[in-house]
């Protein structure tokens, strides 16, 4: 089974830039979510969709940040304008749904703003 | 609000060494899941074992073992005969009933693990 594809890994840009992250989820997989792990920090997570509804966006910054999922499979997570304090790492996860489930999380895009 | 506090930030033992990483959760649902996962060098999150609130059964899965205490708050991690492959951040993580899913986590801060031979 293939896991969480995201892209790019790694993303150098300067600050007031834009700049865009893609998420495939695990077929099949109902919510997906975007966590940013600052470094030497545990994930903290931005957004949660349903399907393609959002669940919960109440830690998204969203003067900046702004996020979509189509047709309830991929999504994509942007940035814009790019401030140094995003420099983090974004993970993208996917979970069936139920309670009684596991997230599984992408290999992560590393953000550096400079 | 749920809080998870992992106040070991970084272990090192030597190969074969057993090791306790600590977590310590907060929160006010009587029904929530509790999580450890593992972050290698390659920046994945793997997910090692899910824990819900009703089951505080200890749980031995080869070279892991898991200590679940409700009347402390506290859900430890222990490597038994630790190898250099162990080597990684450990995140405890909590998931309250009240989220509708098991998987809106918050994590800890994470404990790094480095196994020297």
């Amino acid at each position: 089974e293939a896991g969480v594809a995201q892209s790019p890994r790694y993303k150098i840009i300067e600050k007031r830039q834009s700049v865009a992250f893609w998420c495939n989820p695990i077929s099949g997989h109902a919510t997906l979510y975007w966590y940013q792990q600052i470094l030497g920090q545990g994930p903290k997570l931005l957004i949660q969709f349903q399907n393609n509804g959002v669940v919960d966006d109440s830690q998204l910054p969203k003067d900046r940040f702004s996020a979509e999922r189509l047709k309830g499979v991929d999504s994509t997570l942007k940035i814009q304008p790019a401030k140094l304090e995003d420099s983090a790492v974004y993970l993208c996860a996917s979970s069936p749904l139920g309670w009684n489930t596991e997230a599984f999380f992408g290999q992560g895009t590393r953000l550096t703003v400079v | 609000a749920q809080k998870v506090t992992q106040a070991q930030t970084e272990i090192s033992v030597v190969e074969k060494e057993d090791v306790t990483l600590d977590c310590v959760y907060e929160t006010r649902d009587t029904t929530y899941y509790l999580f450890w996962y593992k972050q290698p060098p390659s920046g994945e999150l793997v997910f090692l074992i899910r824990r819900n609130s009703f089951d505080e059964q200890n749980e031995i899965s080869g070279r892991y073992s898991w200590n679940f205490q409700k009347s402390t708050s506290s859900f430890n991690f222990t490597i038994t005969a630790s190898q250099v492959v162990d080597s990684a951040v450990y995140f405890c993580a909590l998931s309250e009933a009240g989220t509708g899913t098991a998987s809106k986590l918050t994590f800890g801060t994470g404990t790094r693990l480095q196994v020297t031979l």
